[in-house]
């Protein structure tokens, strides 16, 4: 059975930093993109960025509004991603969800999600 | 601002059939696959339609996708009160280089 599982979550003052984890389970995670989108309070969901696999050089792709301040990471020895997450911003509250992009090549297409994992940035 | 523009609200009465629509532009929807989501907020995602048309398995039959152009929509026949959820599109953008979302759509079943 897949599995993604979050961590890390939590509260943290604006300028701050937090680290997610997300632990991958049933599949061969090093086969597979791995991707972070995130809901805002009342807000739809947002693409926040990704990590492509071994074969493609675990390239990068960022949305503009976390460029430059978070960064994704991959441990394909532990089945895990990461979401380093720096100078955070009020905006930047959301639950964080990890997805993993089906083999198809569909590019938007995010077969397995996590539970999500809820990031408050407040003082 | 979503770069995909669904409508914010539809609504069918148990067992009708509703379409929600998803209109984007040459550099995503025009050249790029569309997929759809059902999302209960506090939930996980759930994948309906990939590659525009495709439903992965387990997904009932009564969910149906398709693009014309830069615009695609979703189907929904024979509607159930679980279907009361909200719905987004997505694909992936050449200018922006990532994957853009629709601002979501809330279906009420009255």
């Amino acid at each position: 059975e897949v599995q993604l599982v979050e961590s890390g979550g939590g509260l943290v003052q604006p300028g701050g930093s937090l680290r997610l984890s997300c632990a991958a389970s049933g599949f061969t995670f090093s086969d597979h993109y791995m991707d972070w989108v995130r809901q805002a309070p009342g807000k739809g969901l947002e693409w926040v960025g990704r990590i492509r696999n071994k074969a493609k050089s675990y390239t990068t792709d960022y949305a503009a509004s976390v460029k430059g301040r978070f960064i994704i990471s991959r441990d394909d020895s532990k089945n895990s991603l990461y979401l380093q997450m720096n100078s955070l911003k009020t905006e930047d509250t959301a639950v964080y969800y990890c997805a993993r992009r089906i083999r198809s090549g569909s590019s938007s297409s995010f077969d397995y999600w996590g539970q999500g994992a809820p990031v408050t940035v407040s003082s | 601002q979503s770069v995909l523009t669904q409508p914010p609200s539809v609504s069918g009465t148990p067992g009708q059939r509703v379409t929600i629509s998803c209109s984007g532009s040459s550099s995503n929807i025009g050249i790029k696959t569309v997929s759809w989501y059902q999302h209960l907020p506090g939930t996980a995602p759930k994948l309906l339609i990939y590659s525009n048309d495709q439903r992965p398995s387990g997904v009932p039959d009564r969910f149906s996708g398709s693009k014309s152009g830069t615009s695609a929509s979703l189907a929904i026949s024979g509607l159930l009160s679980e279907d009361e959820v909200d719905y987004y599109c997505a694909a992936w953008d050449d200018s922006l280089n990532g994957v853009v979302f629709g601002g979501g759509t809330k279906l009420a079943v009255l």
